[in-house]
């Protein structure tokens, strides 16, 4: 069964600590996309990437790193820079980008402890 | 960038009522996405438009796009408690390799 998976469900972060946010996907798709969502917002897109070894920052970058070293793989680090990092994590990919559909995993709760 | 604005912001309705929401655009949108996102969880794919004045139909849900592809209509007949969520339109920009989505229309219906 095809799909994309975010672990974990729920995070917590002390202060300066940083965290690691995972994104698999088994649908051989070759653009993934993060983004972050606030109550009342839109998603606001962190970085994407639309092929293995390359990624664009997105429109919220700051205080994020990601990778994309396999196809499958594309986790998300938000770093201690991050000074308001409580949201609702999306991880998505896309065939190839662009205007084709993004598929959603369930999402990773961050909240600060 | 490109923004598209959804209007309302919020909706609540009575069930079997319809409604209409729309996604705007200052500038001509090359495709249009819709998407739905359940109470607590993910956005789901609901429909693409690309043509002037498309028109698709999924059940009870119609969506439209305008003649000069500057906006977008989603339409639901007699409303379902099952309805309810956040619906979000989204486009990529020009054409380009990321989405941009709007922020949502979000749906509570009155059994």
């Amino acid at each position: 069964d095809g799909g994309i998976t975010q672990s974990p469900k729920y995070l917590f972060r002390k202060e300066g600590q940083n965290v690691t946010l995972s994104c698999e996907q088994n649908l051989n798709h070759d653009a993934m996309y993060w983004y972050r969502q606030d109550p009342g917002q839109g998603l606001r897109l962190i970085y994407y990437s639309q092929i293995v070894n390359d990624f664009q920052k997105g429109d919220i970058a700051e205080g994020y790193s990601v990778s994309r070293e396999k196809k499958e793989s594309f986790p998300l680090t938000v770093t201690s820079a991050q000074k308001n990092p409580t949201a609702f994590y999306l991880c998505a990919s896309s065939a190839d980008g662009g205007n084709q559909p993004q598929h959603f995993g369930d999402g990773t709760r961050l909240s600060i402890l | 960038g490109q923004q598209v604005m959804q209007i309302p912001q919020y909706q609540h309705v009575q069930e079997g009522e319809d409604f209409t929401t729309y996604c705007n655009s200052s500038t001509t949108l090359s495709n249009i996405q819709w998407y739905k996102q359940r109470p607590g969880g993910h956005p789901v794919f609901l429909i693409q438009l690309v043509k002037s004045g498309e028109v698709k139909k999924q059940k009870r849900l119609t969506f439209q796009f305008g003649e000069a592809k500057k906006n977008s209509s989603l339409h639901i007949t007699a409303t379902q408690t099952t309805d309810v969520g956040t619906y979000f339109c989204a486009e990529n920009q020009g054409g380009s390799e990321k989405l941009v989505f709007g922020k949502g229309m979000k749906l509570t219906v009155n059994p």
